[in-house]
Formats: C-alpha cells, sequence, structure tokens
C-alpha cells in the first residue's frame, strides 16, 4: 500500500496569511506514461463530505479560489492557501489514485489564529 | 448534475452484518464507465476506502477488509455495501462516492460527487 503521510497535523494561521500543508507518499505517484501525478486534495468541513480542491496535484477543481494552488512531483506535495479567509477552515486530505488501495494522508485541520 | 444519498441502519450490533445502499439520481450507476466507491471515516480518524464496483460490475477491495466487504448494484439506481461481523472499529460516517475511469494508474480518478455521509454505530 502506498502509506500517504500529511504534516502538521493542525496549523493556525491568521486571516490573509499563508497556509502550507504538505502530504509525502511513500513511493512516487508520478506516472511516467502521461507525466501525471495521481494526487488530489480535499477539503472537508464540519457535517460535510469533502469537497474536490485540486488534482492531478496541481490543477484546480470547477470553482475553487485561485489562493488555492498544489505543487509537487513523485513524492512530495504541497497545498497552499495564499491568504487564509475565515471560510477555509477545514480539514485538508490528500489522497492518491495511483494504485489500489487508494490512500489518503491523516488530514490537516487549519484553524484562525 | 448527480446526486448521491446513503440510507441503512444507524446502529448495528456487534458481530452483526452492516447494510447500507446508495442511491444516485441524476445518473445512472451501470450505464456510463464510472467507479462507485463506499469510503468511510471512523471518528477522530482520517479516511479509509473500502471499496468500488465498476459499471461492469467488477468489484475492487481494500485487502484490510477485502475478506468481509461486499459491493453489489441492487437497481439500475442503486448499489449497496455490506460489511460482515462488525465490531466498534467499524463505528463510522460510511459515504458513497464516484470516480471516473482513467487508462493508466489504478484506472480511476478522485472522488466527486460524495454523498452527505452516514453515521452506522456498531454497539449492543
Amino acid at each position: 500500500d502506498i502509506v500517504m503521510t500529511q504534516s502538521p497535523d493542525s496549523l493556525a494561521v491568521s486571516l490573509g496569511e499563508r497556509a502550507t500543508i504538505n502530504c509525502k507518499s511513500s513511493q512516487s505517484v508520478l506516472y511516467s506514461s502521461n507525466n501525471k501525478n495521481y494526487l488530489t486534495w480535499y477539503q472537508q468541513k464540519p457535517g460535510q463530505p469533502p469537497k474536490v480542491l485540486i488534482y492531478w496535484a496541481s490543477t484546480r477543481g470547477s470553482g475553487v479560489p485561485d489562493r488555492f494552488s498544489g505543487s509537487g512531483s513523485g513524492t512530495d506535495f504541497t497545498l497552499t492557501i495564499s491568504s487564509l479567509q475565515s471560510e477555509d477552515v477545514a480539514v485538508y486530505y490528500c489522497q492518491q489514485y495511483y494504485n489500489t488501495p487508494l490512500t489518503f494522508g491523516g488530514g490537516t485541520k487549519v484553524e484562525i489564529k | 448534475q448527480v446526486q448521491l444519498q446513503e440510507s441503512g441502519p444507524r446502529l448495528v450490533k456487534p458481530s452483526e452484518t452492516l447494510s447500507l445502499t446508495c442511491t444516485v439520481s441524476g445518473g445512472s450507476v451501470g450505464s456510463d464507465t464510472y467507479y462507485w466507491s463506499w469510503i468511510r471515516k471512523p471518528p477522530g480518524k482520517g479516511l479509509e476506502w473500502i471499496g468500488y464496483i465498476y459499471y461492469t460490475e467488477s468489484t475492487n477491495y481494500n485487502p484490510s477488509l477485502k475478506n468481509r466487504v461486499t459491493i453489489s448494484y441492487t437497481s439500475k439506481n442503486q448499489f449497496s455495501l455490506r460489511l460482515t461481523s462488525v465490531t466498534a472499529a467499524d463505528t463510522a460516517v460510511y459515504y458513497c462516492a464516484r470516480a471516473d475511469s482513467h487508462y493508466y494508474g489504478s484506472g480511476l480518478t478522485w472522488f466527486d460527487p460524495w454523498g452527505q455521509g452516514s453515521l452506522v454505530t456498531v454497539s449492543s
């Protein structure tokens, strides 16, 4: 199984400041045949299901604000919120779809400082 | 727009079978090239993929649950989850979700959309 490790477990950021979440996979999720990273980021707010923010490691989902960005390749990935807003308080998960079993990171809780 | 909704008993006794149904509106589970999955989130823990059924009715399960889980179609617009011999560790919010198919990699992509989730508690 590919183990997804997120850091930190939680972080508190002031409104308007940058938030950075890391995700590391135990093996590469870059598929050489198409040069795509099989990694997605979700946002989950209390009482709601996860919502796709980023797929292919760096492509924003439909309607996702451009303050959210994804970067990285191979085994190391980052989700950045460039200017934290109050509505961004949530838990964020990375997930690989390179192979089965599909696996998720443990989640990072983002709060307002 | 496709929407998913989980339904089923919210309380299951230890050693019994957990059964949930996902109803899909705005689409058909058997006629498109989609993967229909179950995912769960135990209290205070992260997300765990349980398995999927493809539109061809082929299935793939997480090895951590493989001997206890069955995913199947129940109708044109529903698919179901059965998890046998449950324990307290199976207490979780259970989500159904759809993923698109993709030629490379695992064969499927990210999950979108998701159902709202159904909390199932295992307790006597």
